[in-house]
């Protein structure tokens, strides 16, 4: 099935350090969704987006929806150990099922 | 706690054999979706129901198979067992809006040896 692209695939940082991430497609979402795994865990639902532009906070995290409607991004504040994990992007067309990214794995070095 | 729950939490089985692996969707919510996790993997979508009927068919092997009862809950049946099907399997859930957010329950690890 179709996956989106997502990059970078890892990221070592310093505690404290800004992170960016982002997800890109060749088709259209009307829906974009940024989650968190942990290791033997499910998803963790983040930061949901539903408009083209917006801007939406949780916390430390900032997710933007495109203006083109093919991408989004994740940017996360101040990194403290506890956002190490692996971080999944997902699109959806309405009506249909959802489509991941292959996720960028943060590691942040204390 | 996202409200999806799955069971078993972990699975051993051998080779050959067949499982039933559970999922009980938040309340109100009518999709059910099922995704397979390898390990180091990214999320592989399986299938998904409606309200009782397949929506969407994702890259499901013809040894396994799904159905979501009256009750909403679902059932992923996985026969034939093989060593390459050991992973995490994960349930997921979203409501009846179109643009309603997918909640993933804490997964079901099998083991086949």
């Amino acid at each position: 099935g179709q996956q989106l692209n997502q990059s970078p695939q890892s990221m070592f940082i310093q505690e404290g350090e800004d992170v960016s991430m982002n997800c890109t497609s060749s088709s259209i979402f009307n829906t974009w969704l940024w989650y968190k795994q942990d290791p033997g865990e499910g998803p963790v639902l983040l930061i949901a987006l539903y408009k083209a532009g917006e801007l939406t906070s949780n916390g430390r995290l900032t997710a933007q929806f495109g203006i083109t409607r093919k991408d989004s991004f994740l940017n996360i504040s101040a990194s403290i150990p506890s956002d190490v994990g692996i971080y999944f992007c997902a699109g959806r067309r309405t009506g249909n099922q959802f489509y991941f990214g292959t996720g960028t794995s943060l590691t942040v070095i204390p | 706690d996202s409200g999806v729950t799955q069971t078993p939490k972990h699975l051993i089985t051998a080779t050959g054999q067949r499982v039933t692996l559970r999922c009980s969707p938040r309340s109100g919510d009518l999709s059910v979706y099922w995704y397979q996790q390898s390990l180091d993997q990214g999320l592989q979508f399986l299938i998904q129901y409606y309200n009782g009927e397949e929506r969407a068919k994702g890259n499901i092997l013809e040894r396994f198979s799904a159905q979501q009862f009256p009750d909403l809950h679902s059932e992923l049946n996985l026969s034939s067992l093989e060593l390459g099907d050991s992973a995490l399997y994960f349930c997921a859930s979203s409501g009846p809006g179109l643009d309603s957010e997918q909640y993933f329950g804490p997964g079901t690890r099998l083991t086949v040896t």
